[in-house]
């Protein structure tokens, strides 16, 4: 089992539209979960962090944790194309680090 | 303003050759990292470095050195023992090592290719 799963994608909407992107972890002693957007052929940047169970929004980005199910997940509202990018899930783990999925690629259509 | 600077932002290795990949930070980040990105892949851990003048492997540290002489500065060496070097090399730092609200500032990476 990975420690991180994601589905790969890619997650097509339209413009305007809500984007889910999922991830499930497999260590319990997880902390926080960090999502970080990274445009092809650039590095990663951190769009948010949660560590408690919930909901958490900062303006279109919603993200929400569920640690009984080991579930997290990144909504963005009112997609638009510029969003379009691989959007990495990372918990902080209980080796005390960040472990990376792989990301789920979005693809926002005009 | 703050940030990492990763340099040079391509490199071209010759089969046998040692090269150095530089990491410098200005955010006064006691902790860093490298990672490795294959095409399609996730990033994968080399090596990290919570203080000055100590560091640990990551989980495919073979065939790559590092060294942390300065708070500042964490610089990778890809070796002629790496047999598959060609990848993008990444860099991050954070705030504080086991700290889980810190979250890792990336630079921009280095595009590594053995010629």
């Amino acid at each position: 089992q990975k420690e991180v799963e994601q589905n790969s994608g890619p997650l097509s909407v339209p413009e305007g539209a809500i984007a889910s992107l999922n991830c499930t972890y497999s260590d319990r002693g997880s902390q926080s979960f960090f999502w970080y957007r990274q445009y092809s052929g650039k590095s990663p940047e951190l769009i948010m962090f949660i560590y408690s169970n919930g909901d958490k929004e900062d303006g279109r980005f919603t993200a929400q944790l569920n640690k009984a199910s080991q579930y997290v997940s990144l909504l963005i509202r009112d997609s638009q194309p510029s969003d379009s990018a691989t959007y990495l899930c990372a918990p902080f783990t209980g080796f005390q680090k960040l472990v990376f999925g792989t990301g789920t690629r979005l693809l926002v259509s005009p | 303003d703050g940030g990492i600077t990763q340099s040079p932002k391509y490199l071209f290795r010759k089969e046998g050759q040692n090269v150095t990949l530089s990491c410098e930070q200005n955010l006064n980040h006691d902790a860093m990292y490298w990672y490795r990105q294959d095409p399609g892949q996730g990033l994968r851990l080399i090596y990290y470095s919570q203080i000055v003048n100590d560091f640990q492997k990551g989980d495919i540290a073979e065939g790559y050195s590092v060294s942390r002489e300065k708070k500042e500065s964490f610089p990778l060496t890809v070796t002629s023992a790496q047999k598959n070097p060609t990848a993008f090399y990444l860099c991050a730092s954070s705030i504080r090592a086991r700290d889980y609200l810190s979250g890792y500032t990336f630079g921009s990476g280095t595009r590594l290719t053995v010629v």
